[in-house]
């Protein structure tokens, strides 16, 4: 069973530049959702992905964005970076019953670490 | 709405010593908790959940956590602790909405375990 990778491990922007970072399922899960942990915090919930689509948002500006690809892998995007972006970035997978809520577990990856400078 | 509070940002043990995490949660409805741990630079990773079925909850490493819904509490232990334990704990919740579910964690609590 392969767990859960992100891509990059670590990326440096400045401010104002856009970022992508990446994400692979844990096999056999059809759900994912993104975090951000800043320094010192828990983390918080960016926005959960399935078929394809977002089906839940945390308080995040419209910058932040993703996509869902029909392997399930999935795209975090920031738009304009600021300053307070840098953190620790973190994707879970689940999976989800056709027609009901993802109430499985959910399964981390290593995250990666965005610095903006 | 559903909350998580950990009490303790920092809890320091001796090698051998009982572990005790404290988190208390809010929640409207019979509540899904989880705690996870975070070795530093690292992910998250699941050591325990709850869901409804038995209340006291074995994890990975020599882990536990008891529900008390009277308590709204959530406490992770281990009888003795050891060096490799020395991480960051986060308690979580999980919140339903709408057809998808987020966790809504604490702010965490970083265990040092000395000789």
């Amino acid at each position: 069973e392969t767990g859960v990778t992100q891509s990059p491990t670590h990326l440096i922007k400045t401010r104002g530049q856009q970022v992508t970072l990446r994400c692979s399922s844990q096999s056999g899960h059809n759900t994912v959702s993104w975090y951000q942990q800043a320094l010192g915090q828990g983390p918080q919930f960016i926005f959960q992905y399935y078929r394809e689509e977002e089906n839940g948002r945390g308080n995040f500006p419209p910058r932040f964005s993703g996509l869902q690809f029909p392997n399930y892998s999935s795209e975090l995007n920031v738009n304009a970076l600021e300053l307070d972006d840098s953190a620790l970035y973190l994707c879970a997978s689940s999976f989800r019953l056709a027609g009901g809520p993802s109430t499985d577990t959910q399964y981390f990856g290593p995250g990666t670490r965005l610095t903006v400078l | 709405a559903q909350s998580v509070t950990q009490l303790g940002s920092h809890v320091s043990v001796s090698e051998g010593a009982l572990v005790l995490l404290r988190c208390n949660y809010s929640s409207s409805v019979p509540p899904y908790l989880f705690w996870y741990v975070q070795y530093p630079n690292q992910g998250l990773q699941l050591l325990l959940k709850y869901t409804s079925a038995a209340t006291l909850v074995k994890g990975i490493n020599g882990f536990e956590a008891e529900f008390k819904k009277s308590e709204t509490s959530f406490h992770l232990t281990k009888p003795s602790a050891h060096m490799s334990d020395a991480a960051e704990y986060f308690c979580a919740v999980s919140f339903f909405s709408g057809g998808y579910n987020k966790l809504i964690f604490g702010a965490g609590t970083r265990l040092a375990v000395h000789p």
